[in-house]
């Protein structure tokens, strides 16, 4: 089992809908879950971090987090198409001095003007 | 200004080459990374500095060694290159060892002939 999975996609969807993105990880001690956006040809951006279960709500994007379930995910409401990127999971693991990240293969969106 | 810069963009060498990447930060911080991204785009972390220190090295092969001669400069040599090291390498960093939030370089696309 991948330590982190994400549906490589390419997720199509037209423009204003909502992109639902998913994510499962399997270290249950997990505590951060980051998601990154890279366009083609670019780094990796921060654009969403969540700790807590729930819902964290930032613009357009809202982040829910569960952890029982092992599962993270990114809504993009009114997509754009310039949203059309591959979104990176990354949850948080290890601890102390030697936490790192472990990213996904991410998902690609395409959002359809 | 460019948080994080790299140099050099783009690499293309011979097999059994030796070759070097630079990445300097001006944000003040504490924590700089080197993350590989091969064709599959599947990032992965390769070593994590802080303060100079060494604190997370990966299963990555000792032909690759990364120096940071201050906490602003991190470099990664690579010796006796094969054709599997072709891949994009970014250089990251945050403001500590915690990571919450990693700003990545644009990256350096490195091509083994």
């Amino acid at each position: 089992q991948k330590e982190v999975e994400q549906n490589s996609g390419p997720l199509s969807v037209p423009e204003g809908a909502i992109a639902s993105l998913n994510c499962t990880y399997s270290d249950r001690g997990s505590q951060s879950f980051f998601w990154y956006r890279q366009y083609s040809g670019k780094s990796p951006e921060l654009i969403m971090s969540i700790y807590s279960n729930g819902d964290k709500e930032d613009g357009r994007f809202t982040a829910q987090l569960n952890k029982a379930s092992q599962y993270v995910s990114l809504l993009i409401r009114d997509s754009q198409p310039s949203d059309s990127a591959t979104y990176l999971c990354a949850p948080r693991t290890g601890g102390g001095a030697t936490n790192k990240l472990i990213f996904g293969t991410g998902t690609l969106l395409a959002v359809q003007p | 200004d460019t948080a994080v810069s790299q140099t050099p963009k783009y690499l293309v060498t011979q097999m059994g080459n030796d070759k070097s990447i630079k990445c300097e930060q001006n944000l003040g911080h504490d924590t700089m990374y080197w993350y590989k991204q091969d064709s599959k785009k599947f990032l992965k972390i390769m070593f994590s500095y802080n303060n100079k220190e060494l604190i997370i090295n990966e299963t990555v092969p000792n032909r690759f060694s990364p120096k940071s001669p201050d906490k602003a400069h991190l470099n990664l040599h690579i010796n006796s290159l094969e054709l599997g090291d072709s891949a994009v390498y970014f250089c990251a960093s945050s403001r500590n060892r915690e990571g919450d939030t990693q700003y990545f370089g644009p990256g350096t696309r490195l091509t083994v002939l």
